[in-house]
């Protein structure tokens, strides 16, 4: 039974279309993030949300929107897709809220690798 | 400036050599030091983590974390072809900062 799952795996799109991206956690974690990983395998966080509350918005266009209708779900949707949106998407969760108490273990998915051409 | 900066490689070592991989970052507030792997096509999986300043083993990995100098260092003894992977340190704020991430290759 998968802890972090993602949907799709893989997703090939055209320049300009608007692509939604789905997470789900089974572990009963209170917050959950999305982060991208360039071409480097840099990763990086965009969003974070802690029960349903957003928590933490790096500096994301704003064509990227995400949305959590349960602390189980988080969402991502993306508007007006560029080259440059290409990358691997992952979805993670943990139990830790928004400030740091102890070590902040990230679970995650096994991502959502997004080509646009 | 970055707050975690790792050495991206790739390194390629023969089974059974040591592997040493290093990370600096810039905010002596951390407190909690991480270290993710990477299978290719799959998702991080904690590897090991270190609360402060010192040693900590488990089985064939061993992290250290040298706090007055800002230095992380993971090291993987006997090494296995099934240890290639990419190797990702993190420091714990409230985000989770990544280093770059390593990618070690373990020949046989």
């Amino acid at each position: 039974d998968t802890a972090v799952s993602q949907t799709p795996k893989y997703l090939v799109t055209q320049m300009g279309n608007d692509k939604s991206i789905k997470c789900e956690q089974n572990l009963g974690h209170d917050t959950m993030y999305w982060y991208k990983q360039d071409s480097k395998k840099f990763l990086k966080i965009m969003f974070s949300y802690n029960n349903k509350e957003l928590i933490i918005n790096e500096t994301v266009p704003n064509r990227f929107s995400p949305k959590s209708p349960d602390k189980a779900h988080l969402n991502l949707h993306i508007n007006s897709l560029e080259l440059g949106d290409s990358a691997v998407y992952f979805c993670a969760s943990s139990q830790v809220p928004d400030r740091v108490i102890g070590a902040n273990v990230l679970t995650f998915g096994a991502g959502s690798r997004l080509t646009v051409l | 400036q970055k707050e975690v900066e790792q050495d991206p490689g790739p390194l390629s070592v023969p089974e059974g050599a040591i592997v040493s991989l290093n990370c600096t970052y810039s905010n002596s507030a951390f407190q909690y030091f991480m270290w993710y792997r990477q299978y290719s096509r799959k998702g991080p999986e904690l590897l090991m983590y270190t609360y402060s300043s010192g040693n900590k083993e488990d089985g064939r990995f061993t992290a250290q974390v040298d706090k007055s100098s800002k230095y992380i260092s993971l090291f993987i003894r006997d090494s296995q072809p099934s240890d290639s992977a990419t190797y990702l340190c993190a420091v714990n704020d409230y985000k989770l900062s990544f280093g770059a991430g390593t990618t070690v290759t373990v020949r046989a």
